[in-house]
């Protein structure tokens, strides 16, 4: 079982530079999600989605962008990346029966 | 809004001794309950989680009690080992999976 992939594992940005964080999953989830975790600060919710077409703000939207044009697909854009975005970077799915968030493995991202 | 208090840690711990990571929250409504682990390098799995009131969730030797009347929800265990070396996070929904709240995170070290 796949789950939640994400791609890449790693990556490493210049600043101003842009960049799209990708998501899939194949559980035919409605819910999915970008947090970020920073040292001190546990997982901060950034965008979300109730489903294909809906997105939504989280705590921390400010320098990103996201669609969700399939049920699979939740990809996260950069436009211009900052050192601030320094972060590991998870993408979650849930279903509407599902009693928990499913999370991929994680992108590393450094802007320097 | 919601939020939710965990130590930092780390937590050193000699296998075999108890474990005790507090946790407690601030919600509008009646959330559900979760403790996710994360191992070195990977994503978040959930361990374990309680839905309403005075449920306990268990896993794997973790228990915690949902404890509405001091919003709490602990982590234990009675046993640790080297292998529960990890960071555990408590978190909180309210209203569906697509919007979890973390905590801070509590890195868990056991030494042999």
């Amino acid at each position: 079982n796949a789950g939640v992939t994400q791609t890449p594992k790693f990556q490493v940005l210049k600043t101003g530079q842009s960049m799209t964080l990708q998501c899939a999953q194949d559980m035919n989830h409605e819910y999915m999600s970008w947090y970020r975790q920073d040292p001190g600060m546990g997982l901060r919710l950034i965008h979300y989605s109730v489903g294909a077409g809906i997105t939504d703000q989280g705590e921390v939207p400010n320098g990103y962008n996201v669609s969700r044009s399939t049920t699979e697909d939740f990809p996260l854009r950069l436009l211009s990346a900052a050192p601030s975005q320094t972060s590991v970077y998870f993408c979650a799915s849930g279903g509407i029966m599902n009693t928990e968030a499913f999370f991929g493995q994680g992108t590393r991202l450094t802007v320097v | 809004g919601n939020s939710v208090t965990q130590m930092e840690g780390p937590v050193t711990l000699s296998e075999e001794a108890f474990l005790t990571i507090n946790c407690t929250y601030t919600a509008t409504g009646y959330p559900s309950l979760f403790w996710y682990v994360q191992y070195p390098g990977e994503g978040l799995q959930l361990l374990l989680k309680a839905t309403k009131a005075d449920d306990k969730g268990s896993n794997k030797g973790f228990e915690a009690t949902y404890r509405k009347e001091t919003t709490s929800f602990h982590l234990e265990k009675g046993s640790v080992q080297v292998s529960d070396s990890a960071v555990y996070f408590c978190a909180l929904s309210e209203g569906g999976y697509q919007k979890v709240t973390f905590g801070i995170g509590t890195k868990l070290q056991v030494i042999p």
